[in-house]
């Protein structure tokens, strides 16, 4: 089956500098990439998401690259705020499965 | 609020009880999908329903068990319960399956506490 891997684990970086977490998948069917957000004790919360006929999409301070070729894929926020401090989830979903196969996370600390 | 309810929040019980977690998917939503959140394991997929059906098996174990009811509403029962159970369940639901790229919305989610 999928297998997600997600780097960092904790990622600190001062308020108005730019973040980037990491995601690699290994099932090449995979057709289908979104991030979540999480809150402590809330839902996951979808912020972007990638289809695999796409290199890059961007919303706002948000943007996601997918690289199909090595596949792996990357969330990069800038300008970054304090209510960006939260866990954020890369998943991949396809090749027949439909569940999501999520990262283990990254602790997204936003120092003032 | 993603539309998605999940009832109750908490549930403190005993090992080797049983119980049922509810789930009512976004109006329209055909899929439902389960998922477990521990600590150790991380966010993990449990089993997909699609307008009734059994669609997708993850990582779920023999003791739990799902169904779709006609009325879209799921339900995941769990049973022999172990310490090892407790955990936060939450439900999604999309109108498509994922496969074909349908964004999957989250409900508050069921924390279970086995003691």
């Amino acid at each position: 089956g999928e297998n997600v891997e997600q780097h960092p684990s904790t990622l600190s970086v001062q308020e108005g500098d730019s973040a980037v977490i990491k995601c690699t998948y290994s099932d090449s069917a995979s057709n289908y990439f979104p991030w979540y957000k999480q809150e402590l004790g809330k839902r996951p919360q979808l912020i972007i998401d990638i289809r695999s006929n796409v290199g890059e999409k961007k919303d706002q301070r948000i943007a996601v690259t997918l690289n199909k070729t090595a596949k792996h894929f990357s969330l990069h926020i800038t300008e970054t705020q304090p209510e960006d401090s939260a866990v954020y989830f890369c998943a991949a979903v396809g090749g027949g499965a439909d569940g999501l196969t999520f990262g283990k996370g990254t602790h997204l600390i936003i120092q003032p | 609020d993603s539309g998605v309810t999940q009832t109750p929040k908490h549930l403190i019980t005993a090992t080797g009880q049983r119980v049922t977690l509810r789930c009512s998917p976004r109006s329209g939503d055909l899929s439902v999908y389960w998922y477990q959140q521990s600590l150790d394991q991380g966010l993990q997929f449990l089993i997909q329903y699609y307008n009734g059906e059994e669609r997708a098996k993850g990582n779920i174990l023999e003791r739990f068990s799902a169904q779709q009811f006609p009325d879209l509403h799921s339900e995941l029962n769990l049973s022999s319960l172990e310490l090892g159970d407790s955990a936060l369940y939450f439900c999604a639901s999309s109108a498509v399956t994922s496969g074909r790229g349908g964004e999957q919305f989250f409900g508050p989610g069921t924390r279970l506490t086995v003691l």
